[in-house]
This record gives C-alpha cells, structure tokens and sequence, in this order.
C-alpha cells in the first residue's frame, strides 16, 4: 500500500545551525505534500506544503524540496531556533482521494 | 472564533464497553478526518468524509465506525473497545480540494484497559 518513510526519527542540532528532515513516498501518484509540525502535548499544524509541480518553496527560515523522480521531499530549517523544537511530520496525498499518509515523525530538538 | 472540538479530551474505559468520541467544527468545512497518533507510527488514518452521508475508509480503520450526518460533525465509534486501541485520536477538517489545510482538534487521550 502507500507509504511515506521518515528519516531521522530523532535530530539534534545547536541553535543557529541547519536542520533537514527527509522522507520517500512508494505512489508515484501523489502530487501533494504538506509538512505539520507538532509541538508538545499541542495538536498539528500545517507549517508548509508543496505540490508536485514545483520543485522548491521557501517561507523564511523554512523550505521545502521535491523530487519526484526519486520519489522523495525534505524540509530544510535554517537558523534554527529554541522554538523550532517539536515534532514534525511529513505527509503525501493524490488528487479526487481524501487520504493523507503521514511519515512517523521526527524529533527535532534545537539545543540553546 | 473558527476551530474543530473534541469531546472528551481524556478518557479511561474497559475492553468492550461501547464509547464515542465526538467531532464538532464551526468553519463549514465539506471534509473530516480521523486519525490516530502513536509512537514511532506517525499519525494513521482511520475513516474520513469528503461530504455529508460520504464516508471512507483510511488505512488503519479495523475496530471503529463513523457517521457524517450533517456536516459540522464526525463522530468516532468503537464498538467494543479493546487495549491496541489505546491512542491519542486527532480529528481534522478542511474545505474540500486537495491543497487546503487540514485543521486539527486538540486531540483525545484514550486508554483502553
């Protein structure tokens, strides 16, 4: 079936430093991929997305890629900041289908 | 104030005993989702609606039912409950469309004994 594989599940980083979280997808149907970041004991929240026919897309100290030849994304946080410790997800959906499939998670931790 | 609720946001049961855990949102949104959350598995769908009365299954829908009545409710049911149901439940909406955000509640805490 579909799946989004997540790496690393842990991530330490000094504050200041680049963070990258990356993750594969199996459908090559899939043309949307959103990024959640989860904060502790909060609930998810969409920090940023892209579709399939773009190949970058920066919102501050944030960015994401895609590749879709090899099937895989990554997000890429600059500058890294106490605050941007939490949980982040990836996740991969297809057009006319409602299911969204999230990787499992990555630990960022951003260490003052 | 636009947001998705749950309802109860803890809760403690024994195998087998019927329970629902409701799903409320105020942004008319056309789409609602259920997903689990556990360690090291990332969040896992279970059921989601793309309308009223439409109903389908995610990847991990075994052991729970759902209803889409009217549109600013989805409520989750487990039947007979059991202890790998034990999770943190999320529920979620958007409008319908791919690209939109999906607003998640606050989440439900639920241990199964």
């Amino acid at each position: 079936g579909e799946n989004v594989e997540q790496h690393p599940s842990t991530l330490s980083v000094q504050e200041g430093d680049s963070a990258v979280i990356k993750c594969t997808y199996s459908d090559s149907a899939s043309n949307y991929f959103p990024w959640y970041k989860q904060e502790l004991g909060k609930r998810p929240q969409l920090i940023i997305d892209i579709r399939s026919n773009v190949g970058e897309k920066k919102d501050q100290r944030i960015a994401v890629t895609l590749n879709k030849t090899a099937k895989h994304f990554s997000l890429h946080i600059t500058e890294t900041q106490p605050e941007d410790s939490a949980v982040y997800f990836c996740a991969a959906s297809k057009s006319n289908t409602g299911k969204l499939i999230f990787g499992q998670g990555t630990t960022l931790q951003v260490k003052p | 104030e636009a947001q998705v609720t749950q309802n109860p946001r803890y809760l403690i049961t024994v195998t087998g005993k019927k329970l629902t855990v409701t799903c409320s949102q105020n942004m008319n949104h056309e789409y609602m989702s259920w997903y689990r959350q556990d360690p090291g598995l990332g969040l896992r769908q279970i059921y989601y609606s793309m309308n009223v009365e439409v109903t389908d299954k995610g990847d991990v829908p075994e052991g729970y039912k759902v209803s889409r009545k009217e549109k600013r409710n989805f409520p989750l049911i487990l039947e007979s409950p059991s202890p790998n149901q034990t999770s943190l439940y999320f529920c979620a909406s958007k409008d319908v469309g791919q690209y939109y955000e999906q607003y998640f509640g606050p989440g439900t805490r639920l241990t199964v004994t």
